[in-house]
């Protein structure tokens, strides 16, 4: 199936731990993204890549660290885990051009405790 | 920067019945997008309605339509015919034509009777 798929959905973890969430999408789009949902249901952009070049980065700590090998795919990974980080993170997808509509992954539930 | 809001935290209809969903944004661009995601129990992110700005003509899709006002910045999405299914978190969101950030809303519960 064409997809945004990310992996894990569930990552339960002790603070100070480090982790990494990996994204792949098989859409062909040129741009992805990693957003942030909190407890209070709002979403958040974390990072943007596109073709490979950060062009977003907004005002996240910087224990997160984005990595795009190719086009297909994000990965976050996040060093030395904090309870505040305790989210759902969405991972997601969209052609080139502004205007288009993003294509979401599942999500991913950290709970750090 | 552009702000979103959505001022109804939660709302309720009956089956079958029709619903609006209000949401306001603030710009001072003339060339945005504007979009209406639903995100069900299982937390899945689906688009329901993309809108842009400099069509005059409001979109529609199936069950879903907008009222976009521009000069009010309103952007309210109407439900017929509400169905169980619908019950699901909606979230209005703007894009700028010249990038690709997207911009939430808080968010509105919608939960639909039987």
């Amino acid at each position: 199936d064409t997809a945004v798929s990310q992996t894990p959905k569930y990552l339960v973890t002790q603070m100070g731990n480090d982790k990494s969430i990996k994204c792949e999408q098989n859409l062909g789009h040129d741009t992805m993204y990693w957003y942030k949902q909190d407890s209070k249901k709002f979403l958040k952009i974390m990072f943007s890549y596109n073709n490979k070049e950060l062009i977003i980065n907004e005002t996240v700590p910087n224990r997160f660290s984005p990595k795009s090998p190719d086009k297909a795919h994000l990965n976050l990974h996040i060093n030395s885990l904090e309870l505040g980080d305790s989210a759902v993170y969405f991972c997601a997808s969209s052609p080139k051009g502004g205007g288009s509509p993003l294509h979401f992954g599942n999500g991913t539930r950290l709970t750090v405790t | 920067a552009q702000t979103v809001t959505q001022s109804q935290p939660e709302m309720s209809v009956q089956e079958a019945e029709t619903v609006t969903l209000s949401c306001t944004y603030d710009t001072s661009e003339n060339n945005y997008y504007l979009f209406w995601y639903k995100q069900p129990p299982s937390r899945q992110m689906i688009l329901v309605i993309r809108q842009e700005a400099y069509k005059q003509q409001n979109a529609t899709e199936n069950r879903f339509s907008v009222n976009f006002q521009k000069a009010a910045k309103s952007f309210s999405l109407k439900i017929s015919d509400s169905q169980l299914g619908d019950t699901a978190m909606y979230f209005c969101a703007f894009m700028r034509g010249s990038n690709y950030k997207l911009t939430f809303g808080k968010g509105t519960l919608l939960t639909v009777n039987p």
